[in-house]
């Protein structure tokens, strides 16, 4: 099966940079997502890494070592409205097809 | 309309009611999900439809009975539900089954009393 180990929570300072970090385990790894959800809302995609290194995305870039078995997303410049729960999810290339997701890490940032 | 929505946003019902709720994607896409998610615990992958065949079931209580007449639309009928079954049920989507990228739509945020 697949597991997926975040942090619960983080909080960090407005204009500061954070990485919240995803390790995980699969048989078979296809990809690994981060989605974002603010309290009351639906999950948003923000990013995906099917290969080893970091993709930017404005703000926000993901880092994927397959070898690790380990990936983070980084966010830089936070604002107050990046308050909200990471999540990263995880693909496997055997068995389930589907996303696994993790527990989520919530984010707060202060002023 | 726009992206995946869901219907009704709120829902309280008895155990002994019957109800379903509603998901439409307006994106073109070939696979759909059903998850649950409660206060503290991840997102649960309930249903898995891909080009309206079921290609996935997560071990899920029968009183949970999916439906997917079409690629666009994709129903969950509830019956004899339980109190533990208080949760917002999440509907996705994607282009295809096998994409690392979805689209949620807002939920339906359940209560069974």
């Amino acid at each position: 099966g697949q597991s997926l180990e975040q942090p619960s929570e983080v909080t960090a300072v407005e204009g500061a940079i954070v990485q919240i970090n995803c390790t995980y385990q699969t048989s078979g790894f296809y990809g690994l997502s981060w989605y974002q959800q603010h309290d009351g809302g639906a999950p948003t995609f923000l990013s995906y890494n099917g290969l080893d290194g970091l993709e930017e995305t404005g703000r926000f870039s993901s880092f994927l070592s397959r070898s690790d078995s380990y990936g983070y997303l980084l966010l830089q410049e936070l604002q107050m409205k990046d308050s909200a729960s990471y999540f990263c999810a995880v693909r496997s290339s055997t068995g389930r097809r589907a996303l696994t997701f993790g527990s989520g890490t919530r984010l707060q940032v202060q002023p | 309309e726009t992206g995946v929505t869901q219907t009704p946003r709120h829902l309280v019902m008895g155990m002994t009611n019957k109800k379903s709720l509603k998901c439409e994607q307006h994106l073109g896409h070939n696979a759909m999900y059903w998850y649950k998610q409660s206060a503290k615990k991840p997102l649960e992958l309930m249903f898995v439809y891909s080009l309206e065949e079921r290609v996935e079931n997560n071990s899920v209580p029968s009183r949970f009975s999916p439906e997917c007449p079409n690629s666009s639309h994709l129903f969950l009928h509830l019956h004899t539900l339980q109190p533990e079954d208080s949760a917002l049920y999440l509907c996705a989507s994607s282009q295809v089954l096998e994409r690392g990228e979805q689209y949620f739509g807002p939920g339906t945020r359940l209560t069974v009393t």
